[in-house]
């Protein structure tokens, strides 16, 4: 059964800080990719990862890095948190027309 | 600028009744058209999709409409149940090249018992 687990379900932290959200998936998947869904805005792409250290943006990559050292594991890192950036967080990892999604990580910047 | 539209932003239906949700689309190189759905608490998870070589695809009670002309398809849950309540987002994709889904904003469906 295919599998995406994400490190975190809730996490709060404070502005400034720095923040990983780590994703994992045992599918062998190359491509996997970090959302972050608010309310009326639907699903957006922030980063996306086609193979090991590689990635590409999204559609809202500000403020926002990622790291893909092994294939099964792609982290989503905050450099510096702000308000805004307070989100549910999905990761997903596809095979070539299904996504994959873990069930997200709540985070809140205070 | 987005590539997929979806409405209605929300919804409510009556039991047993039909619930419907539309989506265009722009990039007339997009060739297949999944529906995610996603219940409070957890990811988004396919539910069923179709290819724009077909009109129509049923499993189940959910039915996909596809107007290729109008670069339009629509979800059609018929019998509505409550555990039908969730969020249902169209996409939209280059189906076998590994590339990326396009999403539209979802639809939040509520089913009243």
């Amino acid at each position: 059964d295919v599998k995406v687990t994400q490190s975190s379900r809730y996490l709060v932290k404070r502005t400034g800080e720095k923040v990983f959200l780590e994703c994992v998936q045992d599918m062998d998947h190359e491509n996997m990719f970090w959302y972050r869904q608010d309310p009326g805005l639907g699903l957006r792409l922030i980063y996306f990862s086609y193979d090991v250290k590689m990635k590409e943006k999204g559609d809202i990559p500000e403020g926002y890095s990622v790291s893909r050292e092994k294939k099964e594991r792609f982290s989503l890192i905050l450099e510096s948190a702000s308000t805004n950036q307070t989100s549910m967080y999905l990761c997903a990892s596809m095979t070539s027309s299904e996504q994959f999604f873990g069930p997200g990580t709540r985070l809140t910047v205070l | 600028q987005q590539q997929v539209k979806q409405s209605p932003q929300s919804l409510i239906v009556q039991k047993g009744g039909i619930s419907i949700i539309n989506c265009a689309y722009e990039n007339t190189a997009f060739d297949y058209f999944p529906w995610y759905q996603q219940f409070p608490g957890k990811g988004p998870a396919l539910l069923i999709a179709i290819r724009p070589d077909v009109s129509e695809k049923k499993e189940g009670r959910f039915t996909i409409s596809f107007n290729k002309s109008a670069k339009q398809f629509s979800l059609h849950i018929m019998d509505s149940q409550p555990g039908d309540s969730a969020t249902y987002f169209c996409a939209a994709s280059l189906d076998f090249r590994d590339d990326k889904i396009i999403f539209g904003k979802g639809t939040r469906l509520h089913i009243l018992p």
